[in-house]
């Protein structure tokens, strides 16, 4: 029973065009949501992050969007470039502090020049 | 580099065999997770430690345990393996509990293949 849900394996998407990933989750309980990055060869790294008191949280290019109701949220990357060309993970918490993390299985993104 | 290191790298052993994972927090993080992905899944949490004791249980088999030493780097055993247990086995760590979000850095993984 997937918690987590990111339902789009692969993106392509053209250098200086918008990426759009997206995520799905179940749970209610979910608090707070964050993105992560990962490149081969190497562990993930964080992204960005939202709390589910807000509905938009930004970071220079990257931008993410939590619609509540619908239990879904949104990674928007602007202007898109070639090196961000990764698997992105979506991630959920029950709270803030020190808990497990509940992942999707993953985004590939592929920017082309 | 997250400050999080994994040993070893790779790891190729036998069905029925035991295996010992090694991870080394950042310095100051408390906590420790251990998470597996496996071909086409998404990170599955297995376990976390908190200074030394256990915190949290996901999906942890019972051939599988963990500890957190007092110098707080951990070890993920993994006995009886099975080739269903060759996954990328992640470990994290972050500062611990506290009203404010921790980040969870982590380490570059290990790959273990069961043959």
């Amino acid at each position: 029973d997937q918690q987590v849900k990111q339902n789009s394996p692969s993106l392509s998407v053209q250098e200086g065009r918008i990426s759009i990933l997206n995520c799905d989750y179940t749970n209610s309980m979910f608090d707070y949501f964050l993105w992560y990055k990962k490149y081969p060869a190497e562990g993930p790294t964080f992204l960005i992050s939202i709390s589910s008191i807000k509905d938009k949280n930004e970071d220079g290019r990257f931008t993410v969007f939590l619609n509540k109701s619908a239990k879904h949220l949104s990674l928007h990357i602007v202007p898109s470039q070639p090196g961000d060309s990764a698997v992105y993970f979506c991630a959920a918490s029950p709270n803030q502090a020190g808990t497990a993390l509940i992942f999707g299985k993953g985004t590939t993104l592929s920017v082309s020049s | 580099d997250s400050g999080v290191t994994q040993t070893p790298k790779h790891l190729i052993t036998a069905t029925g065999q035991r295996v010992t994972l090694r991870c080394s927090p950042r310095s100051g993080d408390l906590s420790v997770y251990w998470y597996q992905q496996s071909l086409d899944q998404g990170l599955q949490f297995l376990i976390q430690y908190y200074n030394g004791e256990e915190r949290a249980k996901g999906n942890i088999l019972e051939r599988f345990s963990a500890q957190q030493f007092p110098d707080l780097h951990s070890e993920l055993n993994l006995s009886s393996l099975e080739l269903g247990d060759s996954a990328l086995y992640f470990c994290a760590s972050s500062v611990g509990e506290s009203r404010s979000y921790n980040e969870q850095f982590f380490g570059p993984g290990t790959r273990l293949t069961v043959l």
